[in-house]
């Protein structure tokens, strides 16, 4: 079974309004963090936001929230006031067993955004 | 901030022989690397997690002996593709891991074409 499932390839907004990627997990442990990553045509992983899985508020960044529902093990980001720049490939990725930072990131196989005027 | 470099972006080679690939931690020391492939338009892949001083880790289905991973030190890991094959070429990107930060900070990727 797939551990993160985007089920959007590819979403289309205009610029200035908001836009919901989603994403859902899978997993047995109790302590997990859950990523979102953006991949412009450049290639580089642009770190966006994070959420740790005993975070009671939703976390922000800007123009970018996680909407996090534990029960339902949906994180689904939304980017506020969508610009041009912000078409791009989007990852979710969660790792699993707290936050240690040397376990892996696993990485669902992305949502291509668009943008247009 | 925490950046990691790779050398080269990209590069071209030849069916047959080999390519080295070096991600460099440039501020910090990471204690795990990790090596990521990743085909157009797909996800990225975990090859294998390495860290500093032991054996890398391979994921299933991933030929140690094809692509060599050494961690010589908490800033460096390199990712050698040897007897490279057409069917090698991707996206290969490395990530580091830093002591008491959730995040894992990724490399720009280097591009890897085999002729």
């Amino acid at each position: 079974a797939q551990k993160i499932t985007q089920t959007q390839p590819g979403m289309f907004v205009q610029e200035k309004e908001a836009v919901t990627l989603d994403c859902t997990y899978d997993t047995s442990d109790q302590s997990y963090g859950l990523f979102w990553y953006k991949q412009p045509s450049s290639g580089e992983m642009i770190f966006l936001i994070y959420q740790g899985s005993y975070d009671e508020q939703n976390a922000t960044e800007g123009r970018y929230s996680l909407n996090f529902q534990k029960a339902r093990k949906s994180a689904n980001l939304v980017i506020s006031a969508s610009q041009l720049g912000d078409s791009a490939m989007y990852f979710c990725a969660m790792r699993e067993g707290g936050d240690q930072a040397g376990t892996a990131l696993i990485f669902g196989k992305g949502t291509t955004l668009s943008v247009s005027s | 901030g925490a950046v990691v470099s790779q050398h080269p972006s990209w590069v071209i080679c030849k069916s047959g022989t080999s390519v080295k690939i070096e991600c460099r931690s440039l501020d910090f020391q990471a204690t795990t690397m990790f090596w990521y492939r990743q085909f157009p338009k797909q996800s990225l892949m975990l090859m294998a997690t390495s860290n500093e001083g032991s054996k890398a880790t391979y994921e299933q289905g991933v030929e140690k002996d094809k692509f060599l991973i050494n961690h010589a030190s908490l800033t460096l890991s390199t990712l050698t593709v040897t007897s490279a094959h057409p069917e090698d070429s991707s996206f290969y990107i490395c990530s580091a891991a830093k002591l008491a930060s959730y995040e894992q900070y990724f490399g720009p990727g280097t591009r890897l074409t085999v002729t």
